[in-house]
């Protein structure tokens, strides 16, 4: 049974506090993502990786940042968090293995509340 | 600018009866369509595809339309379900997209008794 796991199904930080959002998946895939998803705004993508130490910004990379030292691991770092950081974080992978055929798997995702 | 767009943020369905979710795009590069449902503080888990090379995938109760010039895709759900009530999101690939998906900003579904 295909699996992607979050570190914590819930958070809650401070302002200024830094923040670790760690995933891992146990399929062997190429491509590794997170999201944060909010009412009305659907997924948005924040950063997403194609390969080890690789990654790519994605539409909302401001104040985050993200590390993959490890093909199944993926964590997104919040430097400095701030409330307008609250929201549903949500990791997912996808096989390389054809340019269409791109299904994610996604965790269970981690509601982050920055107070 | 949105490359697919869910204009309907939310729907409201009687049980039993058909529901239709209607999904648009721009770019003519998309060749995959993919649904997804979501429930509240879960992730997404994925429901059904279309290749652009086809104009209708079957899954059970789950049925989506692709209509290329119109640029156009609806995901059926016959008959609904109270399980079915949850956010449904309609994601494309293909073209310069590489790996990622491009999302719609969902539709919640509710299915009333």
């Amino acid at each position: 049974d295909v699996k992607v796991t979050q570190s914590s199904r819930y958070l809650v930080k401070r302002t200024g506090e830094k923040v670790f959002l760690e995933c891992v998946q146990d399929m062997d895939h190429e491509n590794m993502f997170w999201y944060r998803q909010d009412p009305g705004l659907g997924l948005r993508l924040i950063y997403f990786s194609y390969d080890v130490k690789m990654k790519e910004k994605g539409d909302i990379p401001e104040g985050y940042s993200v590390s993959r030292e490890k093909k199944e691991r993926f964590s997104l770092i919040l430097e400095s968090a701030s409330t307008n950081q609250t929201s549903m974080y949500l990791c997912a992978s996808s096989s390389r293995g054809g340019s269409s055929y791109n299904e994610q798997f996604f965790g269970p995702g981690t509601r982050l509340t920055v107070l | 600018d949105q490359q697919v767009k869910q204009n309907s943020p939310s729907l409201s369905v009687q049980e039993g009866r058909i529901s239709i979710l209607n999904c648009d795009y721009t770019n003519s590069m998309f060749d995959y369509f993919l649904w997804y449902k979501k429930y509240p503080a879960e992730g997404p888990t994925f429901l059904i595809s279309i290749s652009s090379i086809k104009d209708k995938n079957e899954d059970g109760r789950f049925t989506v339309f692709l209509n290329k010039s119109a640029k156009h895709l609806s995901l059926h759900i016959v008959p609904s379900q109270p399980g079915d009530s949850a956010v449904y999101f309609c994601a494309a690939s293909g073209g310069e997209s590489n790996y990622q998906l491009i999302w719609g900003a969902g539709t919640k579904l509710i299915i009333k008794p």
